[in-house]
């Protein structure tokens, strides 16, 4: 079968940082993105990871770690804006993009 | 300018009907993706196409259908063999199927009654 897990929820402070796991299992491996999703809104790209290691991009970084079959999406310097959800996801060999439940991040003043 | 467009954004319908829910894209993307989400849940697969004139089935298809006759429509119809199917619908687009990124159009908020 195939699976992520993520938390459901986060709350960090303004100006913080702020780590987001996602652990996935999956028939065939094409890489893991981060997606963000504002209330009642399109998910939009963030980041993508193929490789093992850190991509940066911003104040949003994201890692894997292929081994572990790990990631997480670390967010710094966090904004009243960045409260949203965010939603790992893996492609499969079989073309599938695939989707964790999603992690509330709740930022606060 | 160049996007993924569903239409309409609120869809309400009774009981017992069929209902199609329209995605078109002019980003001249081969792959196109439904997604389910339903309120403080993720996005299900529900079918998928890498290319035109084919698609296949994603981890929630019973009671859906879908075409791709067009590169740039991938249209979803909810049928009455959908046991519960108000939710929040999803469509995504992608240059191809191994491609990273995916692009959603702002989704249909479909309410049964």
């Amino acid at each position: 079968g195939q699976s992520l897990e993520q938390p459901s929820e986060v709350t960090a402070v303004e100006g913080a940082i702020v780590q987001i796991n996602c652990t996935y299992q999956t028939s065939g491996f094409y890489g893991l993105s981060w997606y963000q999703q504002h209330d009642g809104g399109a998910p939009t790209f963030l980041s993508y990871n193929a490789l093992d290691g850190l991509e940066e991009t911003g104040r949003f970084s994201s890692f894997l770690s292929r081994s572990d079959s790990y990631g997480y999406l670390l967010l710094q310097e966090l904004q009243m804006k960045d409260s949203a959800s965010y939603f790992c996801a893996v492609r499969n060999q079989g073309g599938k993009l695939i989707f964790g439940q999603g992690t509330e991040l709740s930022v606060k003043p | 300018d160049g996007g993924i467009t569903q239409s309409p954004k609120y869809l309400f319908r009774k009981e017992g009907q069929n209902v199609t829910l329209s995605c078109e894209q002019n980003l001249n993307h081969d792959a196109m993706y439904w997604y389910r989400q339903d309120p403080g849940q993720g996005l299900r697969l529900i079918y998928y196409s890498q290319i035109v004139n084919d698609f296949q089935k994603g981890d929630i298809a019973e009671g859906y259908s879908v075409s791709r006759e067009k590169k740039e429509s991938f249209p979803l119809t909810v049928t009455s063999a959908q046991k519960n199917p108000t939710a929040f619908y999803l469509c995504a687009s992608s240059i191809d199927f191994g491609s990273a990124e995916a692009f959603f159009g702002q989704g249909t908020r479909l309410t049964v009654v």
